[in-house]
């Protein structure tokens, strides 16, 4: 059984442009979330989707967006970059049971120059 | 507010040995979700074990057990027998009340280390 899977896996932007990341999770998974991982904030959670919903969204700004798709993949965007979105994305599916059990890809890594 | 906490920034352990980590936990919920996590230097952020607040016996999972001490707010790991590829950073994680949502509340993490 495929785990979740991020693409891409590295990417160098420049400030001010923006990025698309993408996710899909383990198939029968309808739940997606995103976390950002930064040495100095740590892990945050960005939001969370599921039925093409948005169901919960972290204190980050209008900058941050995603979607999901009837397939539930689920895309995170990113405009007008600042150095400080330089992190790790971690995408993290679930089949959407109260244990809460999620399972992580290996995320996507942006540098921001 | 929801609140982790991990005291350990790094702990060292020799393979074979047994080793703890600990975790505190800060919520007025009464129903919550403890989860541990391991990752590795290659990013992905991989399950071990879950503990619900409800659950009356400590979580177990092979090598890895859960000393949930619900009155203190501590959620410690503990793996006996480590072995080299346990080290790695150890992330403990809290799930609000709500149900059915996946916003996990993440500590900062201890970075373990086992020795030959």
């Amino acid at each position: 059984k495929a785990g979740v899977t991020q693409t891409p896996r590295y990417l160098i932007k420049t400030r001010g442009q923006q990025v698309t990341l993408s996710c899909s999770p383990i198939s029968g998974h309808r739940s997606v979330s995103w976390y950002q991982q930064t040495p100095g904030q740590g892990l945050q959670f960005l939001f969370e989707y599921f039925s093409e919903t948005q169901r919960n969204k972290g204190n980050f700004p209008g900058r941050f967006s995603g979607r999901q798709f009837s397939n539930s993949r689920s895309e995170m965007n990113v405009s007008t970059l600042e150095l400080g979105d330089s992190a790790l994305y971690l995408c993290a599916s679930s089949v959407d049971s109260n244990t809460g059990e999620l399972f992580f890809g290996e995320g996507s890594r942006l540098t921001v120059l | 507010a929801q609140k982790i906490t991990q005291t350990q920034p790094g702990m060292f352990v020799q393979e074979k040995e047994a080793v703890t980590l600990d975790c505190t936990y800060d919520t007025s919920d009464p129903s919550y979700g403890l989860f541990w996590y391991k990752q590795p230097s290659s990013g992905e952020m991989i399950f071990l074990i879950y503990q619900g607040s409800y659950d009356q016996q400590n979580a177990t999972e092979g090598r890895y057990s859960l000393n949930f001490q619900k009155a203190r707010k501590s959620a410690n790991l503990v793996i006996s027998a480590s072995q080299l590829g346990d080290s790695a950073m150890y992330f403990c994680a809290m799930r609000e009340g709500l149900p059915y949502t996946d916003k996990l509340i993440f500590g900062t993490g201890t970075r373990l280390q086992v020795f030959p």
